[in-house]
Order: structure tokens, then C-alpha cells, then sequence
């Protein structure tokens, strides 16, 4: 019964490497998406793929790129790695679209020196 | 773009208490609206999810969501707060045909014995 499930769990980079995020979901759910959460922020939506073969940026995507790899798997890789990135980051899928439940991971925390 | 405002970033209440919870929408016609819950070190779990046509919602632990249009709020509320209840509460508003959950910023709940 995983649900969603994230790797790492935590990591610590240095400025200017970069690293991917991984996500899967067991759930045959269509819609994925990825979340920062920063403290008195709320969560702000990076990228989400509506269903398989799309993406499509939220409201912070800028120093990210996603990647839909099939339907159960959607990750997330920063390029150069920027400690404005430092956050906590959670993979979510739902049946289809925000008007479902959205079911999250565990979370991801990345700490940029 | 919807936004949602959850007035008090922290609420504390006695064990036994009341719990209310506040969350006002900006979306003219919110089809649906969701109340999620985070403990420590965790991903969202789904509270409870208002859908078009419904007053009070019911969802899980005990808790309850009233919608009042008059009012564009979707306050959540506990009869009698338990030491288990002690983490952070966000509501969330997908907007009218979209894939993109807005959230609040959060109201962390801190319950005293």
C-alpha cells in the first residue's frame, strides 16, 4: 500500500550541481504534480502533468525541468542548484485534475549551500 | 488566478475545546474546496472535500466543514480538540476547470493538556 512514494528523502547540495527528484505512484492515477513548501508559504505548485506524454508549469517553475516518464513515474530535476531553492518538495497524483483528491509523498528535504 | 486566505498562521486551543479553523475563497463559483492536514515530517492527508450543492461537509477525526457562499469562507471546526490534532491545516481551492490546487498559506493547530 506506498501510494506515492519519493527519493531521496533528504539531500544536501552545493551550489551549482544539480539533481533529480524522483516520484512514483502505484495508484494508476493520470495527474502528478510537484509542490515546494516554504515555511509561512503554503505549497506553490512547480510543475504538473495533466496526464501521461504532458507537463505544464504551475506558478514557480523557473530553474526546474519535469519529466512525465510514464504514467506512474514524474520527476524533477534542478539543473544548477541554487540555495533560493532550498525547500521541502512533495510529489502528489490525483484520478485527474485538481478537482480530485490530490494523494502526496512524504516529501523531499534540500538543503543548497 | 483564485486565492485562498487562512486567517491565523497559529491557533492554540485547550484539549476539550473548541477547534475552528477559518478559510475564505476568492473563486466566484468553487465547484469543489478541500481542507488537508500535515504532521510533522509528512505529506497532506485529505481532511474532507466540499463539492457543489453540499453545506456541511463531514471528514475524518471528528472534523466538519461548513460552506457559506454568502461569505466566500469554508471554515473547519472540531467539537472537542484531542492532543492527536496538534498539526498544520491548509485549504485548498482548485478553481473552476483547472489543474492547479491553490492553497492557503496554513494555520498550525497547537493543542495545550
Amino acid at each position: 500500500n506506498a501510494g506515492v512514494t519519493q527519493t531521496p528523502k533528504f539531500q544536501v547540495l552545493k551550489t551549482g550541481q544539480s539533481m533529480t527528484l524522483q516520484c512514483a505512484q502505484d495508484m494508476n492515477h493520470n495527474s502528478m504534480y510537484w509542490y515546494r513548501q516554504d515555511p509561512g508559504m503554503g505549497l506553490r505548485l512547480i510543475y504538473y502533468s495533466a496526464s501521461e506524454g504532458t507537463t505544464d508549469k504551475g506558478e514557480v517553475p523557473n530553474g526546474y525541468n519535469v519529466s512525465r516518464l510514464n504514467k506512474r513515474e514524474f520527476s524533477l530535476r534542478l539543473e544548477s542548484a541554487a540555495p533560493s531553492q532550498t525547500s521541502v518538495y512533495f510529489c502528489a497524483s490525483s484520478i485527474q485534475g485538481a478537482n480530485q483528491p490530490q494523494h502526496f509523498g512524504d516529501g523531499t528535504r534540500l538543503s543548497i549551500l | 488566478a483564485q486565492s485562498v486566505t487562512q486567517l491565523g498562521s497559529h491557533v492554540s486551543v485547550s484539549e476539550g475545546a473548541l477547534v475552528l479553523l477559518r478559510c475564505n475563497y476568492s473563486s466566484s463559483v468553487p465547484p469543489y474546496l478541500f481542507w488537508y492536514v500535515q504532521y510533522p515530517n509528512q505529506g497532506l492527508q485529505l481532511l474532507l472535500k466540499y463539492t457543489t450543492g453540499a453545506t456541511l461537509v463531514k471528514g475524518i477525526n471528528g472534523f466538519e466543514a461548513e460552506f457559506k457562499k454568502s461569505e466566500t469562507s469554508f471554515h473547519l471546526t472540531k467539537p472537542s480538540a484531542h492532543m492527536s490534532d496538534a498539526a498544520e491545516y491548509f485549504c485548498a481551492d482548485p478553481g473552476a476547470g483547472s489543474y492547479q490546487l491553490t492553497f492557503g498559506k496554513g494555520t498550525k493547530l497547537s493543542v495545550i493538556p
